[in-house]
């Protein structure tokens, strides 16, 4: 059983460039997770999908940030006009959600993203 | 909003001994994790608790959550160098709607010196 992935592990890029992340969650998990996680900080959340729907935003998503699950596997989080405040580590995370019960969260390696 | 208090924010241990981490939630906890990071990497599951005065045990490394439903504490054994990383609690929120997003408390980053 292989794990959450996560793609590329490191990205740097200037300022005001655009960037995707990809995420493959474990292969049955119907919920995949995004959050971010800024150096000294424990992970904030940003976004989940349950199958291909964008259940719920956080408010730290601005609009320049963009997530999709299009066939209900993997995911892919883009960044538009990137700040150097978009420096994070970006951590995706699956579950399976079956009768009512949400089981454990699984994490990926991350995405590191540096801003210059 | 929950928030969840994790103390103390590091320490480092001598290899062999004892330490414990509190983690301590403003609102009643509906459910705990435990996960394990190292530097740079992504979180590994640990344990997760859900009954007050639940407590769960795997290797040497020991999770309660107390009565009240407001803190949990976790303690390892016995440390040793594979211990070392940044520990962290996370918690679901009240409201099953809301989906499974965990809230996380601040980490606390573990040394053991050998």
């Amino acid at each position: 059983d292989t794990g959450v992935s996560q793609d590329p592990r490191h990205k740097i890029t200037k300022r005001g460039q655009n960037v995707t992340f990809r995420c493959d969650p474990i292969s049955e998990h119907n919920r995949l997770y995004w959050y971010r996680q800024t150096l000294g900080q424990g992970p904030e959340f940003l976004t989940y999908f349950q199958n291909e729907a964008q259940l719920e935003k956080s408010r730290l998503l601005s609009d320049r940030f963009s997530a999709e699950r299009p066939k209900g596997s993997f995911s892919t989080l883009e960044i538009q006009r990137t700040e150097q405040g978009d420096s994070a580590m970006y951590l995706c995370a699956s579950s399976l959600t079956a009768g009512g019960r949400t089981d454990t969260q699984y994490f990926g390696p991350g995405t590191r993203l540096t801003v210059l | 909003s929950q928030e969840l208090e994790q103390s103390p924010q590091s320490l480092i241990v001598q290899e062999g001994k004892n330490l414990t981490i509190n983690c301590t939630s403003s609102k009643t906890l509906y459910g705990l994790y435990w996960y394990k990071q190292k530097y740079g990497e992504g979180l590994i599951f640990l344990m997760m608790l859900q009954k007050g005065g639940e407590e769960k045990s795997h290797e040497k490394i020991t999770a309660k959550l107390d009565e009240k439903k407001q803190q949990s504490s976790l303690h390892i054994t016995a440390s040793q160098p594979s211990h070392a990383g940044i520990y962290l609690c996370g918690a679901p929120p009240m409201i099953k709607a809301a989906g499974n997003k965990l809230t996380f408390g601040g980490g606390t980053r573990v040394l053991v010196k050998p």
